[in-house]
């Protein structure tokens, strides 16, 4: 049963257009995350945020910017994309800071062409 | 430098055999958890597991349990009875402090697993 939402399921872009991804939890948690899993199904976290306050903030390019109105959600922006950023991005969501088992969504598959 | 390696990129089983996956890690943190997740090929990403760093005992759910081994910063997740429904891939993943206020997790590379009917 999904708890985990994220739309789109995929997207196809060309190089240096702006995308949005959606992501909401109807879990309860207070910490939700995106992740970046590459061709080689490497998945590298990004940003995690609790209660709408970013905690975890990787060494990601300035054109990621994450955005929470409230717990429950976590969308991430991507301005002007590059090839590299192909990629499925996962969100997540987990009570406590990280340190709890994480339920994830099922991806947004992005392609930039 | 990989902090958490899977050397198993791939491996097989037959329908009913007991599996083991191995994982290792580097930490210095004394506290940390390490987690066992199963990606679906629909890339659905599901929680199997978790031992904490503290708990000398080997956490058990169902048919998986792991096998810690603490001082080699080592684990292992084991499946009995395995079924061709556990196939995908399997991702140890480590929480360990990020700052005062969170953890961080990080992932393996995955060991995809195959089991055959």
């Amino acid at each position: 049963e999904t708890a985990v939402f994220q739309t789109p399921n995929y997207h196809v872009t060309q190089v240096g257009n702006e995308v949005s991804f959606n992501c909401k939890q109807t879990l309860g948690h207070d910490t939700m995350y995106w992740y970046k899993q590459d061709s080689k199904k490497l998945l590298k976290i990004m940003f995690s945020y609790n209660n709408k306050q970013l905690i975890v903030n990787e060494t990601v390019p300035r054109r990621f910017s994450p955005q929470s109105s409230d717990k429950a959600h976590l969308n991430l922006r991507i301005k002007s994309v590059e090839p590299e950023d192909s990629a499925v991005y996962l969100c997540a969501s987990s009570t406590g800071l990280g340190d709890y088992e994480q339920y994830f969504g099922p991806g947004t598959r992005l392609t930039v062409l | 430098a990989q902090r958490v390696t899977q050397v198993q990129p791939t491996g097989s089983s037959q329908w009913g055999e007991e599996v083991t996956l191995d994982c290792s890690y580097e930490t210095s943190e004394y506290f940390y958890r390490i987690f066992w997740y199963r990606q679906l090929f629909s890339g659905e990403m599901v929680f199997l597991i978790y031992q904490p760093s503290f708990d000398t005992q080997n956490q058990r759910s169902g048919r998986y349990s792991v096998v810690f081994q603490k001082s080699f910063k080592s684990i292992s997740l084991v499946i009995s009875a395995s079924q061709p429904e556990d196939s995908g891939t399997y991702f140890c993943a480590l929480s360990e402090l990020y700052d005062t206020n969170a953890y961080k997790v990080i992932f393996g590379k995955g060991t995809h697993l195959h089991v055959l009917p």
